[in-house]
């Protein structure tokens, strides 16, 4: 049984760019979250998808948006990106309300 | 004021050695509880869920205090594979995790 994968592992951005990560859930998972991780951070939760949906939100700019699909996989889009937005992104999913973590993609933004 | 507060640490500590982490949380409706233990550039993994009534899973006990809003994490007889980053974590219902910065163990031979 496969875990949460994510793509890709790294990517390096320019500011101003655009980016798109992905995320597949732990067969049988409907929940996706995804949370940022700046260094020596704790992970903070930017949103959470559910059938589809936006069920919650994060204390995250508009930049930040996502979708998920109708096989409960997950994309977080980050729009203008900023020297601050390097962090590693976790993507997490989950049923019942345990949660499980992907490896992360790591984004630099120079 | 963090939702959710840890010591930093770190904590260094020869094998073998006891250590205990606390963990500090202001959002009383708080109802879900939980340590996830994190490697070095890697993911944060599931630890243990933390219940009320305090539980053990082998060297490790968790404990929670409702009225004080606090939730430890005691790792009995340490190995160097315990020295990691642990995380406390809470949750209120069925909303997303909220994660300490989290707290750094190093367990020396």
């Amino acid at each position: 049984d496969a875990g949460v994968t994510q793509s890709p592992t790294h990517l390096i951005k320019t500011r101003g760019q655009q980016v798109t990560l992905r995320c597949s859930p732990k067969s049988g998972h409907d929940t996706v979250s995804w949370y940022q991780q700046a260094l020596g951070q704790g992970p903070q939760f930017i949103f959470q998808y559910y059938e589809e949906e936006e069920r919650q939100r994060g204390n995250f700019p508009d930049r930040f948006s996502g979708h998920q699909f109708p096989n409960y996989s997950s994309e977080l889009n980050v729009n203008a990106l900023l020297l601050g937005d390097s962090a590693l992104y976790l993507c997490a999913s989950s049923l019942e309300g345990i949660e499980y973590f992907g490896p992360g993609t790591r984004l630099t933004v120079t | 004021r963090k939702e959710v507060e840890q010591d930093p640490g770190p904590f260094n500590v020869p094998e073998g050695a006891t250590v205990a982490f606390n963990c500090t949380y202001s959002n009383s409706a708080s109802q879900s509880f939980f340590w996830y233990r994190q490697d070095c550039r890697k993911e944060p993994k599931l630890l243990m869920s933390v219940y009320s009534s305090g539980n053990e899973d082998g060297r490790f006990t968790a404990q929670l205090n409702r009225a004080s809003q606090y939730i430890s994490l005691l790792i009995r007889d340490s190995k160097l594979s315990d020295s990691a980053t642990y995380l406390c974590v809470v949750s209120s219902g069925r909303r997303a995790l909220t994660f300490g910065s989290g707290t750094r163990l190093q367990v020396q031979p």
